[in-house]
Protein backbone atom coordinates (compact mmCIF):
# COMPACT_ATOMS: atom_id res chain seq x y z
CA UNK A 1 0.00 0.00 0.00
CA UNK A 2 1.15 3.54 -0.86
CA UNK A 3 -1.07 5.33 -0.35
CA UNK A 4 -1.16 8.62 0.83
CA UNK A 5 -4.72 10.31 1.98
CA UNK A 6 -5.52 13.96 2.86
CA UNK A 7 -8.47 15.37 3.58
CA UNK A 8 -10.55 17.59 2.67
CA UNK A 9 -9.82 17.65 -1.27
CA UNK A 10 -10.72 21.45 -1.75
CA UNK A 11 -11.52 24.19 0.94
CA UNK A 12 -12.58 27.76 1.17
CA UNK A 13 -11.64 29.85 3.53
CA UNK A 14 -11.80 33.55 4.60
CA UNK A 15 -8.58 35.68 5.77
CA UNK A 16 -10.49 35.23 8.86
CA UNK A 17 -11.40 31.93 9.64
CA UNK A 18 -9.30 29.57 11.06
CA UNK A 19 -8.61 25.44 9.43
CA UNK A 20 -6.87 21.99 9.15
CA UNK A 21 -5.67 19.97 6.61
CA UNK A 22 -4.89 17.03 7.40
CA UNK A 23 -2.52 13.33 5.94
CA UNK A 24 -2.40 10.50 6.79
CA UNK A 25 -0.23 7.74 5.38
CA UNK A 26 0.08 3.67 7.18
CA UNK A 27 3.57 2.61 5.29
CA UNK A 28 5.42 3.20 8.32
CA UNK A 29 7.08 5.83 6.98
CA UNK A 30 9.05 8.30 9.69
CA UNK A 31 9.52 11.27 7.56
CA UNK A 32 6.53 13.54 6.51
CA UNK A 33 5.94 16.66 4.62
CA UNK A 34 4.18 19.67 3.76
CA UNK A 35 4.31 21.30 -0.01
CA UNK A 36 2.90 24.52 -1.55
CA UNK A 37 2.31 24.35 -5.18
CA UNK A 38 1.14 27.08 -7.64
CA UNK A 39 -0.15 26.75 -10.47
CA UNK A 40 2.42 25.68 -13.46
CA UNK A 41 4.99 25.52 -10.72
CA UNK A 42 6.64 23.05 -9.34
CA UNK A 43 6.13 21.91 -5.49
CA UNK A 44 7.65 24.16 -3.03
CA UNK A 45 9.15 22.29 0.04
CA UNK A 46 7.32 24.23 3.38
CA UNK A 47 7.98 22.00 6.30
CA UNK A 48 9.41 18.19 7.10
CA UNK A 49 9.48 16.05 9.94
CA UNK A 50 11.52 13.68 11.39
CA UNK A 51 10.70 11.01 13.68
CA UNK A 52 7.88 13.05 14.68
CA UNK A 53 9.99 16.56 15.35
CA UNK A 54 10.23 19.11 13.31
CA UNK A 55 13.33 19.02 11.49
CA UNK A 56 13.01 21.69 8.60
CA UNK A 57 11.21 25.06 7.91
CA UNK A 58 11.67 26.41 5.26
CA UNK A 59 10.91 30.10 6.54
CA UNK A 60 7.15 29.39 6.28
CA UNK A 61 4.82 32.53 7.56
CA UNK A 62 3.49 31.74 10.84
CA UNK A 63 -0.46 32.02 9.67
CA UNK A 64 0.79 28.01 8.62
CA UNK A 65 1.09 25.92 11.63
CA UNK A 66 2.22 22.15 11.58
CA UNK A 67 1.45 19.33 13.73
CA UNK A 68 2.65 15.59 13.95
CA UNK A 69 0.63 14.22 16.31
CA UNK A 70 1.87 10.58 15.78
CA UNK A 71 3.74 8.64 13.45
CA UNK A 72 0.67 8.76 10.73
CA UNK A 73 -0.93 11.81 11.16
CA UNK A 74 0.56 15.57 9.76
CA UNK A 75 -1.74 18.24 10.26
CA UNK A 76 -1.43 21.66 8.94
CA UNK A 77 -3.08 24.31 10.63
CA UNK A 78 -4.29 27.63 8.67
CA UNK A 79 -4.71 30.93 10.42
CA UNK A 80 -5.67 34.66 9.03
CA UNK A 81 -4.23 33.45 5.62
CA UNK A 82 -3.70 36.10 2.96
CA UNK A 83 -5.16 35.54 -1.09
CA UNK A 84 -1.49 34.69 -1.61
CA UNK A 85 -1.85 31.58 0.06
CA UNK A 86 -4.49 30.05 -2.32
CA UNK A 87 -2.37 26.84 -3.89
CA UNK A 88 -2.27 23.43 -3.89
CA UNK A 89 -1.05 22.12 -0.67
CA UNK A 90 0.42 18.45 -0.82
CA UNK A 91 1.33 16.31 1.49
CA UNK A 92 4.24 13.56 1.28
CA UNK A 93 5.90 10.65 3.19
CA UNK A 94 9.84 8.54 2.62
CA UNK A 95 11.34 5.95 4.29
CA UNK A 96 14.31 7.90 6.90
CA UNK A 97 16.95 4.95 6.62
CA UNK A 98 17.21 2.18 3.88
CA UNK A 99 17.83 3.21 -0.03
CA UNK A 100 14.20 3.70 -0.91
CA UNK A 101 14.05 7.39 -0.29
CA UNK A 102 11.24 8.56 -2.16
CA UNK A 103 8.18 10.70 -1.45
CA UNK A 104 4.61 9.30 -1.85
CA UNK A 105 2.69 12.00 -1.70
CA UNK A 106 -0.96 11.93 -1.23
CA UNK A 107 -3.80 13.61 -3.32
CA UNK A 108 -3.65 17.39 -2.29
CA UNK A 109 -6.09 20.21 -0.89
CA UNK A 110 -6.82 22.96 -3.20
CA UNK A 111 -7.08 25.79 -0.88
CA UNK A 112 -8.99 29.05 -1.89
CA UNK A 113 -8.25 32.05 0.29
CA UNK A 114 -11.23 35.01 -0.33
CA UNK B 1 23.25 23.85 -3.87
CA UNK B 2 21.31 21.63 -5.81
CA UNK B 3 19.49 22.51 -8.64
CA UNK B 4 17.90 20.80 -11.44
CA UNK B 5 16.87 22.16 -14.82
CA UNK B 6 14.41 20.50 -17.73
CA UNK B 7 14.88 22.70 -20.27
CA UNK B 8 11.71 21.50 -22.23
CA UNK B 9 8.80 23.41 -21.39
CA UNK B 10 6.56 21.43 -23.25
CA UNK B 11 6.19 18.51 -25.31
CA UNK B 12 3.20 17.66 -27.93
CA UNK B 13 2.68 14.61 -29.77
CA UNK B 14 0.86 12.00 -31.52
CA UNK B 15 -0.13 8.68 -30.05
CA UNK B 16 2.39 6.16 -30.20
CA UNK B 17 5.22 7.79 -30.41
CA UNK B 18 8.46 7.91 -27.98
CA UNK B 19 9.09 10.80 -25.75
CA UNK B 20 12.13 11.53 -23.90
CA UNK B 21 12.22 14.21 -21.39
CA UNK B 22 15.70 15.83 -20.46
CA UNK B 23 16.63 16.25 -17.00
CA UNK B 24 20.42 17.62 -15.87
CA UNK B 25 20.99 18.46 -12.23
CA UNK B 26 23.18 20.25 -10.37
CA UNK B 27 25.33 19.03 -6.35
CA UNK B 28 28.33 18.41 -4.62
CA UNK B 29 27.24 15.75 -2.39
CA UNK B 30 28.70 12.05 -3.56
CA UNK B 31 25.74 10.21 -2.39
CA UNK B 32 22.02 11.47 -4.10
CA UNK B 33 19.12 10.47 -5.08
CA UNK B 34 16.95 11.15 -8.73
CA UNK B 35 13.47 11.13 -9.04
CA UNK B 36 10.74 11.11 -11.99
CA UNK B 37 7.63 12.81 -11.03
CA UNK B 38 4.14 12.28 -12.93
CA UNK B 39 0.94 15.14 -12.41
CA UNK B 40 -1.69 14.79 -14.23
CA UNK B 41 -4.51 17.10 -14.27
CA UNK B 42 -5.90 15.50 -11.05
CA UNK B 43 -2.85 17.08 -9.03
CA UNK B 44 -1.64 13.85 -7.66
CA UNK B 45 2.37 13.51 -7.85
CA UNK B 46 2.68 10.18 -8.93
CA UNK B 47 5.98 8.80 -7.91
CA UNK B 48 7.99 6.63 -11.20
CA UNK B 49 11.06 5.86 -10.63
CA UNK B 50 14.28 6.37 -8.49
CA UNK B 51 17.95 6.32 -9.25
CA UNK B 52 20.89 6.14 -6.66
CA UNK B 53 23.94 8.05 -7.51
CA UNK B 54 25.97 4.73 -6.88
CA UNK B 55 24.29 2.72 -9.93
CA UNK B 56 24.55 4.06 -13.03
CA UNK B 57 22.75 0.85 -14.79
CA UNK B 58 19.56 2.29 -16.91
CA UNK B 59 16.57 -0.13 -17.01
CA UNK B 60 13.46 -0.73 -18.69
CA UNK B 61 10.30 -0.81 -16.76
CA UNK B 62 6.98 -1.42 -19.05
CA UNK B 63 6.55 1.32 -21.43
CA UNK B 64 9.23 3.44 -19.10
CA UNK B 65 13.35 3.64 -19.28
CA UNK B 66 15.81 5.92 -17.85
CA UNK B 67 19.46 6.96 -18.93
CA UNK B 68 21.01 7.91 -16.03
CA UNK B 69 25.04 9.68 -16.83
CA UNK B 70 26.93 10.76 -14.06
CA UNK B 71 29.49 12.55 -16.25
CA UNK B 72 27.35 14.47 -17.83
CA UNK B 73 25.07 15.04 -14.92
CA UNK B 74 21.79 13.78 -17.26
CA UNK B 75 18.84 12.02 -16.19
CA UNK B 76 16.81 11.77 -18.84
CA UNK B 77 13.18 9.58 -19.18
CA UNK B 78 11.64 7.95 -21.95
CA UNK B 79 8.22 7.14 -22.48
CA UNK B 80 7.64 4.58 -25.43
CA UNK B 81 4.89 4.29 -27.62
CA UNK B 82 2.92 7.54 -25.78
CA UNK B 83 -0.85 6.94 -24.87
CA UNK B 84 -2.84 10.08 -23.94
CA UNK B 85 -3.49 9.05 -20.97
CA UNK B 86 0.39 9.84 -20.22
CA UNK B 87 -0.63 13.38 -20.89
CA UNK B 88 0.77 15.21 -17.38
CA UNK B 89 3.46 17.27 -16.06
CA UNK B 90 6.39 15.51 -15.46
CA UNK B 91 9.37 16.53 -12.79
CA UNK B 92 12.89 15.48 -12.43
CA UNK B 93 14.09 15.91 -8.83
CA UNK B 94 16.99 14.96 -7.04
CA UNK B 95 17.79 14.71 -3.32
CA UNK B 96 20.34 13.56 -0.81
CA UNK B 97 18.89 11.58 2.03
CA UNK B 98 19.81 13.12 5.69
CA UNK B 99 18.31 12.27 9.02
CA UNK B 100 16.72 15.43 8.55
CA UNK B 101 14.51 14.23 5.91
CA UNK B 102 14.68 13.89 2.39
CA UNK B 103 14.81 17.57 0.89
CA UNK B 104 13.57 17.33 -2.71
CA UNK B 105 15.04 19.95 -5.66
CA UNK B 106 12.61 19.91 -8.01
CA UNK B 107 13.06 21.23 -11.86
CA UNK B 108 10.45 23.09 -13.10
CA UNK B 109 8.76 20.45 -14.85
CA UNK B 110 7.54 19.80 -18.96
CA UNK B 111 4.28 19.29 -19.89
CA UNK B 112 3.57 16.25 -21.99
CA UNK B 113 0.88 16.36 -24.52
CA UNK B 114 -0.12 13.02 -26.42
CA UNK B 115 -2.41 13.82 -28.47
CA UNK B 116 -5.12 11.19 -30.26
Amino acid sequence: DTEVTQTPKHLVMGMTNKKSLKCEQHMGHRAMYWYKQKAKKPPELMFVYSYEKLSINESVPSRFSPECPNSSLLNLHLHALQPEDSALYLCASSHLTGTSYEQYFGPGTRLTVT
Amino acid sequence: AQKVTQAQTEISVVEKEDVTLDCVYETRDTTYYLFWYKQPPSGELVFLIRRNSFDEQNEISGRYSWNFQKSTSSFNFTITASQVVDSAVYFCALSEAAAAGNKLTFGGGTRVLVKP
